[in-house]
């Protein structure tokens, strides 16, 4: 079974970091590009990061360039995501989705990050 | 960056009724279109991809159409587990990926 699991989240203060990470199992990791996609209380989806499947390219939504860092370790199966400057304004549930170049067609379950003093 | 506009944000319907949602871009995003279901506590559910492909194990009541700017999700008969927040979603041109803000479809 093609599966995602996020762990890491939590309550931090503004200006704390974070490390998420995404374990993927039942696939073959290192062939997918990897996305993470936030969504804070009662609000949409937002998407937040993007890695290639060796991890050589990246992108970032302008609200996270510079504070975030998407990684991965293709022997570990995993993907990360680093978060520094934390803000307020971060508190979200965070998923992980696999991109199949046609459709992100797996999520994981999603950890929810809050934000607060 | 393409922005997805949704409408209506709330369809209040009945088990057995036709829904149908749509999803407007700022720009063309030729068929890169998807569609995906998300349920109070649960991750998005991936419904359609490019515009009008059903992903694995989606029922046949739902079916997407549209192309360039204009599309929508077209649920035949509502199930009682139909009822839920959807979502659209762009990958023609990216970053950013978009997604529109959604629609509940709620019961009348």
């Amino acid at each position: 079974e093609v599966q995602l699991v996020e762990s890491g989240g939590g309550l931090v203060q503004p200006g704390g970091s974070l490390r998420l990470s995404c374990a993927g199992s039942g696939f073959t990791f290192s062939n997918y590009w990897m996305h993470w996609v936030r969504q804070a209380p009662g609000k949409g989806l937002v998407w937040v990061s993007r890695i290639s499947s060796d991890g050589s390219a990246t992108s970032y939504a302008d609200s996270v360039k510079g504070r975030f860092t998407i990684s991965r370790d293709n022997a570990k199966n995993a993907l990360y995501l680093h978060m520094n400057s934390l803000r307020v304004e971060d508190t979200a549930v965070y998923y992980c989705a696999r991109d199949t170049s046609n459709s992100w067609d797996t999520w994981g379950q999603g950890t929810l990050v809050t934000v607060s003093s | 960056e393409i922005v997805l506009t949704q409408s209506p944000a709330t369809l209040s319907l009945s088990p057995g009724e036709r829904a149908t949602l749509s999803c407007r871009a700022s720009q063309s995003v030729i068929s890169y279109l998807a569609w995906y279901q998300q349920k109070p506590g649960q991750a998005p559910r991936l419904l359609i991809y490019n515009t009008s492909n059903r992903a694995t194990g989606v029922p046949a009541r739902f079916s997407g159409s549209g192309s360039g700017t204009d599309f929508t999700l077209t649920i035949s008969s509502l199930e009682p587990e139909d009822f839920a927040v959807y979502y659209c979603q762009q990958r023609y041109i990216w970053p950013p990926w978009t997604f529109g803000q959604g629609t509940k479809v709620e019961s009348k």
